[in-house]
């Protein structure tokens, strides 16, 4: 059984770019989450979403970024005009339902994004 | 705001000892309390989880002791082994009716010296 998958892993991009980071959870997960690590940090929730649904969306940053989980596919997080702040390791996690007993979230290996 | 935080950035001990690391909370709420454990360049991995209204829970090798008392949080790897070096993050989550959010602490890298 494979486990939660995220392409590209290394992902460069010029300031005023997009980037597109995707997430194929694990089978049988139909709930994602994504979070943001800077270096040296703790991950921080951005995003989290189900089928066709965005549940919470209370990290996203109110302006560029953008997130999606089509009913086939992909979930999508996608950064629009990059500035190097951007610059972070994003993590994709997927559970079974959305209220597992203990929370327990399957990370992926993450897509470090590097703004020049 | 609410926040979960360690004490200890960076933490050395020699292999076959015991290593405790530390994680200091501030939401009541909570319902689960989690350890994972992050090896570079490499996602977070689930270590044990406990929940709110236990005050000990024990896995392989490792021990997770909560004190609600003083709102704290600890995980004990018994003789510690090279293999645990990582950075060991506490996370805190509230279910509710949106489902899981998991919120992070900023993390105690372990060293493990042969």
């Amino acid at each position: 059984n494979a486990g939660v998958m995220q392409n590209p892993r290394h992902l460069v991009r010029r300031r005023g770019q997009e980037a597109r980071l995707r997430c194929s959870p694990m089978k049988g997960h139909s709930h994602v989450y994504w979070y943001r690590q800077l270096p040296e940090e703790g991950l921080k929730f951005m995003v989290y979403l189900q089928k066709e649904n965005i549940i919470d969306e209370s990290g996203m940053p109110k302006e560029r970024f953008s997130a999606e989980f089509p009913k086939e596919g992909p979930s999508i997080l996608r950064i629009q005009q990059v500035v190097r702040g951007d610059s972070a390791a994003y993590f994709c996690a997927s559970s079974p339902t959305g209220q597992v007993p203990s929370g327990e979230q399957y990370f992926g290996p993450g897509t470090r994004l590097t703004v020049t | 705001g609410e926040s979960v935080g360690l004490h200890l950035p960076t933490l050395s001990v020699q292999e076959g000892d015991n290593s405790i690391i530390n994680c200091a909370y501030s939401n009541s709420a909570s319902d689960y309390f989690i350890w994972y454990k992050q090896e570079s360049g490499k996602g977070p991995q689930f270590i044990i989880d406990i929940r709110s209204n236990m005050d000990k829970r024990q896995g392989q090798r490792v021990t997770v002791l909560l004190n609600k008392t003083v709102k704290h949080l600890s995980l004990q790897i018994a003789a510690t082994q090279p293999g645990d070096s990582a950075v060991y993050f506490c996370a805190e989550n509230k279910i509710n009716n949106a489902g899981n959010m998991l919120t992070f602490g900023g993390g105690t890298r372990l060293m493990v010296k042969p």
